[in-house]
């Protein structure tokens, strides 16, 4: 079956401009997260959303990070007024409960590079 | 306040045992993940523990003491490509997750 979708899979884009990454979830799964990855760093929360309660927002860096996420499916997360330091690996991850055993999955991933 | 640790680098030999140790301190618990992530690749999954003691899956196994906030990854019959990565992450209360540093596993012939 599909796994986790994401797009555009690389993206470059002037300082300033605003930017927009989506996430397609496995069919089924209820909880989503937003993390980035810059380079040579971990993993880093970003937002987390679980079926139609109010997301937790608790790992956004800043006021022009936020994210959706529509119908309990697609998620979209949206950088306002990029920034240099905002150059990183954008990964998204579905989670659902598979045989009584919670199971998460990454998307590819959207590398991001602001210039 | 939360943190996970994890050693940063450990190095094995093709066909033995590693263990990846990894100890956190958060605030409510609701689970925990280790991944593999291999260089420039988003992580995939490994393993989830919510109770106390040993989940195996083939040659990757991992325990949990919740008693101790302990967790430990047990790679048997080491192969080359598991040279990695390994994350552990915590699910805290609000079922946000909190990651580790992760360790760098090298599998030297």
């Amino acid at each position: 079956g599909a796994g986790v979708s994401q797009s555009p899979s690389n993206k470059v884009t002037e300082k300033g401009k605003d930017v927009e990454l989506r996430c397609d979830p496995i069919s089924g799964h209820t909880a989503l997260y937003w993390y980035r990855q810059s380079l040579g760093q971990g993993l880093e929360f970003l937002i987390y959303f679980q079926g139609n309660s109010a997301p937790d927002k608790s790992g956004l860096p800043s006021d022009r990070f936020s994210a959706e996420r529509t119908g309990g499916s697609v998620s979209t997360l949206t950088i306002q007024r990029t920034q240099q330091e905002d150059s990183a690996v954008y990964l998204c991850a579905s989670s659902g409960t598979e045989r009584g055993q919670e199971t998460q999955y990454f998307g590819p991933g959207t590398r991001l590079l602001v210039l | 306040g939360q943190n996970i640790d994890q050693p940063t680098e450990m190095t094995a030999t093709e066909g033995a045992i590693v263990q990846i140790n990894c100890t956190y301190q958060t605030s409510g618990f609701n689970g925990l993940f280790w991944y593999q992530q291999h260089a420039g690749e988003a992580p995939t999954f490994l393993s989830y523990n919510v109770l106390d003691g040993l989940e195996e899956k083939g040659r990757f196994s991992s325990f949990l003491s919740r008693s101790k906030g302990y967790s430990y990854l047990l790679l048997k019959e080491l192969q080359m490509k598991d040279s990695a990565s390994y994350l552990c992450a915590v699910t805290g209360s609000q079922g946000n997750l909190i990651f580790g540093k992760g360790t760098k596993l090298s599998v030297k012939p």
